[in-house]
């Protein structure tokens, strides 16, 4: 069935080092990519996005790259700081399916 | 411009109860999807309304119904509660079905005791 497997579970780095989340899909009709970040006890928010006909997308310091051969998408946080520690997650979904599936979620914690 | 709003925030229910989430969608938004997110977990996909009817649905039991109003707000309920029901409930609305953005709402914490 659909899958979508999300590594690492928990990332530490420290402030001003760059993070990369990794997400794999098993669906290959999947053209949608959102990605959300989830602070304590608080809703997931969009961060960033990208469709499958881009190959990459940039917004400051995040970016998402797209890989449809390998059915593999990545988040880059670049120049992190301890506001960027949350949850993440990633999620694929294909127009007309109405569901996303979400990742299990990667831990990000940026040391001061 | 009002986002997706929910309610009640927490909720504390005992074996067997049922209980009615609500939800609000984003100004000009007509469809709501509905997630359970266990701790630790991703949000899993419950179902989804659009024209006041429930266009797809996750695995989940028939115990979980929802219902979608003229003015796009939506309601789910849970019959007869079992623990494993404990979790975030959350819900995201879009710009129709073929939108495919969704933005989520603060959620509603159950707890099932």
């Amino acid at each position: 069935g659909e899958n979508v497997e999300q590594h690492p579970s928990t990332l530490s780095v420290q402030e001003g080092d760059s993070a990369v989340i990794k997400c794999t899909y098993s669906d290959s009709a999947s053209n949608y990519f959102p990605w959300y970040k989830q602070e304590l006890g608080k809703r997931p928010q969009l961060i960033i996005d990208i469709r499958s006909n881009v190959g990459e997308k940039k917004d400051q310091r995040i970016a998402v790259t797209l890989n449809k051969t390998a059915k593999h998408f990545s988040l880059h946080i670049t120049e992190t700081q301890p506001e960027d520690s949350a949850v993440y997650f990633c999620a694929a979904s294909t127009t007309g399916t109405y569901k996303y599936i979400f990742g299990t979620g990667t831990r990000l914690k940026v040391l001061a | 411009d009002a986002g997706v709003t929910q309610s009640p925030t927490h909720l504390i229910k005992t074996r067997g109860q049922q209980v009615t989430l609500r939800c609000s969608p984003k100004s000009g938004h007509d469809t709501v999807s509905w997630y359970q997110q266990a701790l630790g977990q991703g949000p899993q996909f419950i179902f989804q309304y659009y024209e006041e009817e429930e266009r797809q649905r996750g695995n989940f039991p028939d115990r979980f119904s929802g219902h979608q109003f003229p003015n796009y707000s939506s309601e789910l309920n849970v019959n007869a509660l079992l623990l494993g029901d404990s979790a975030l409930y959350l819900c995201a609305s879009s710009l129709d079905w073929k939108g495919d953005t969704q933005y989520f709402g603060p959620g509603t914490r159950l707890t099932v005791l």
